[in-house]
């Protein structure tokens, strides 16, 4: 199973863009890159997902690097409510998620 | 539409007991994946069902099995309750690329 890395915890202002980064080395071609993320005692929620080219919708923009080893999920502007831990995840196309620990983001009013 | 929803939300139960846990994907979702998380960790694939039958499994005991229902809903049944199986229990049903969680169920074994 693919794998990814995460730094663990990241800080931004309010009102200002964050990009929280991913590396996945080993993803194979198949590979979508997904990003979720959790609120405390919450389900993971969905937040965005790509395969090659960059993405946008109304949560948040994801950057893959040419050669897909790593992604940047963008935040455009933070609230406090973006506070969370972010998850990057592939998927083969078969749904077993493997989550890491993820980047605790904490945005600072 | 309702979402994924999962029951009980709270859970105590004793060492060696057994434990049934409830989820109902969304609407029109097949397929029905359970994870657990334990505090301060990602969550852990358990398995996934799909057409009622077992499609994958993570690295868990056979203590956890499941089953899927012709309606898509979906129980996950614990034996032999482990202290170390206190967590999060996560479903997620999924459908085009977009998987969507639950709320989770928090078991909590004494």
């Amino acid at each position: 199973d693919a794998k990814t890395t995460q730094p663990n915890s990241m800080e931004s202002n309010e009102e200002e863009p964050v990009h929280l980064p991913c590396n996945h080395s080993t993803i194979s071609g198949t590979d979508y890159i997904h990003w979720y993320r959790q609120l405390p005692s919450q389900g993971p929620e969905y937040v965005i997902h790509g395969l090659t080219s960059n993405v946008n919708n109304r949560m948040a923009s994801l950057a893959i690097a040419e050669d897909r080893k790593s992604s940047t999920l963008i935040l455009h502007r933070a609230t406090l409510r973006d506070a969370a831990v972010y998850y990057c995840i592939l998927d083969s196309g078969t749904y077993k998620y493997i989550f890491g620990t993820g980047t605790r983001l904490k945005v600072l009013a | 539409d309702a979402g994924v929803t999962q029951s009980p939300t709270h859970l105590i139960k004793t060492r060696g007991q057994q434990v049934t846990l409830r989820c109902s994907p969304k609407s029109g979702h097949d397929t029905v994946s359970w994870y657990q998380q334990a505090l301060g960790q990602g969550p852990q694939f358990i398995f996934q069902y799909y057409e009622e039958e077992e499609r994958q499994r993570g690295n868990f005991p056979d203590r956890f099995s499941g089953h899927q229902f012709p309606n898509y809903s979906s129980e996950l049944n614990v034996n032999a309750l482990l202290l170390g199986d206190s967590a999060l229990y996560l479903c997620a049903s999924s459908l085009r690329r977009e998987a969507f969680f639950g709320q989770g169920t928090r078991l909590t074994v004494v």
